[in-house]
């Protein structure tokens, strides 16, 4: 069965450090992948998507991904990371032919401190 | 644009009662789909509406089902309650079916269900 994984269930961090979030998937072909952000008492909201070309791709708020094909993994960065940041990150894909439905993982918590 | 809404936003049923929850998509997107979320289990797929037909269905028992109307609303019933049916059920809508179109999906702010 198709599974995501996210390593880190929460990451505690302070204003100003780098973030890299974790995410690898386990079947292969030819996949859309996304990362949603889910801010405390909103819904979820789409950060960045990858569906083909530069696997570096850019999304809001100043965070980027890297689609490693060989690894199975799209992770997530920020170089520099806010308050405002905390909130909960879901990595999602789906294969881009077949009938397969958009698989979550089971999310990261990011926490940011003063 | 109006973005995807749901009603309602908090529901608190009894087991053994039923519940049926609404989705209104995106103006001029066709595809719907709902999820379940929990914090142990995360996100879920339940199943995938296009053009009113049911595309895709998820891991979950028959008491969880859908309908999308022509004007591309969707509803989820879910029969016979259970404890463990508590939780946020989100709907997303996209333009394009979500296997096989390079389409992203919006998500509504969900329903909050209590299962007494």
């Amino acid at each position: 069965a198709q599974s995501v994984s996210q390593h880190n269930h929460h990451v505690i961090l302070s204003e100003a450090a780098s973030l890299e979030l974790g995410c690898n998937y386990s079947y292969g072909g030819t996949v859309n992948l996304f990362w949603y952000v889910q801010y405390p008492g909103q819904h979820l909201q789409l950060l960045l998507k990858y569906f083909s070309g530069d696997p570096l791709v850019k999304g809001i708020k100043g965070f980027e991904a890297e689609f490693i094909k060989s690894k199975f993994s799209f992770n997530l960065r920020k170089p520099s990371v806010q308050w405002s940041d905390t909130a909960e990150y879901f990595c999602a894909v789906t294969r881009r032919s077949g009938n397969t439905p958009l698989v979550f993982g089971k999310g990261t918590r990011l926490s940011v401190i003063a | 644009k109006a973005g995807v809404t749901q009603t309602p936003r908090y529901l608190i049923k009894t087991r053994g009662q039923q519940v049926t929850l609404s989705c209104s998509p995106i103006s001029g997107h066709r595809s719907v789909s709902w999820y379940q979320q929990t914090p142990g289990q995360g996100l879920q797929f339940l199943f995938e509406y296009f053009s009113e037909t049911q595309r895709n269905k998820g891991n979950f028992p028959g008491r969880f089902s859908g309908r999308q109307f022509s004007n591309s609303r969707s509803e989820m019933n879910v029969s016979t309650l259970e404890l463990g049916d508590s939780a946020l059920y989100l709907c997303a809508s996209s333009f394009f079916p979500l296997a096989g179109g390079n389409d992203e999906q919006y998500f509504g702010p969900g329903t909050r269900l209590t299962v007494t």
